[in-house]
């Protein structure tokens, strides 16, 4: 009840084009929803975060969907660039509670 | 100026030796955690202080203890070395315990021989 699944495990994308990558949980007590960016040798940053009130949330190219009834969320990357390539995790925890990180996607983008 | 910083980055030691990883946070936040990284690059918390109090244990062996003598510093060490151990170590800090962004440090990749 505590995982949080992802995929897919690995996604390679066009320079242009929209990467998607998708997550599900089971726990509803979870009320925070971010996703961190991971360059290889260097630690997570977080990238953009929801909270379940809302169903959408956009920053710049990158935008999270969340589909509360459904329990899933997913992380959209508009005009994907080369410079996106990166590690994606998507995470979810709860007030006084710790990180629960999905498996990761890892990303190319091709130019 | 660094937020989250760790040390050292990388750790090569042989099995059965004792070791620690430092960590210190400059952005005054309350709650530090340690996390580790697998070869798949899956990400497991471990521990999580607050404000100096430990109050996440995940199921670590015991030859895991941290200690955190200020609320700026978040240390770990690690007894008996296993090869199993062999994993990149993430210190992290975040203004709260749980909901909010959370920091992360470069890491320390730990190699047991």
């Amino acid at each position: 009840q505590q995982q949080v699944k992802q995929s897919p495990q690995s996604l390679i994308v066009q320079k242009g084009g929209i990467s998607i990558i998708n997550c599900a949980y089971e726990n509803t007590a979870f009320d925070y929803f971010p996703w961190y960016q991971q360059f290889p040798g260097k630690g997570p940053a977080l990238l953009i975060a929801i909270r379940p009130d809302v169903s959408e949330k956009k920053e710049g190219r990158f935008t999270i969907s969340f589909n509360k009834s459904a329990k899933q969320f997913s992380l959209h990357i508009m005009d994907s660039q080369p410079g996106d390539s990166a590690t994606y995790f998507c995470a979810a925890s709860m007030e006084g509670g710790k990180l629960i990180f999905g498996q990761g996607t890892e990303l190319s983008v091709k130019p | 100026d660094t937020a989250v910083s760790q040390t050292p980055k990388y750790l090569v030691t042989q099995m059965g030796n004792d070791k620690s990883i430092k960590c210190e946070q400059n952005l005054g936040h309350d709650t530090m955690y340690w996390y580790k990284q697998d070869s798949k690059k899956f990400l497991k918390i471990m521990f999580s202080y607050n404000n100096k109090e430990l109050i996440i244990n995940e199921t670590v062996p015991n030859r895991f203890s941290p200690k955190s003598p200020d609320k700026a510093h978040l240390n770990l060490h690690i007894n008996s070395l296993e090869l199993g151990d062999s994993a990149v170590y993430f210190c992290a800090s975040s203004q709260l315990a749980g909901g909010t962004e959370a920091f992360f440090g470069q890491g320390t990749r730990l190699t047991v021989v």
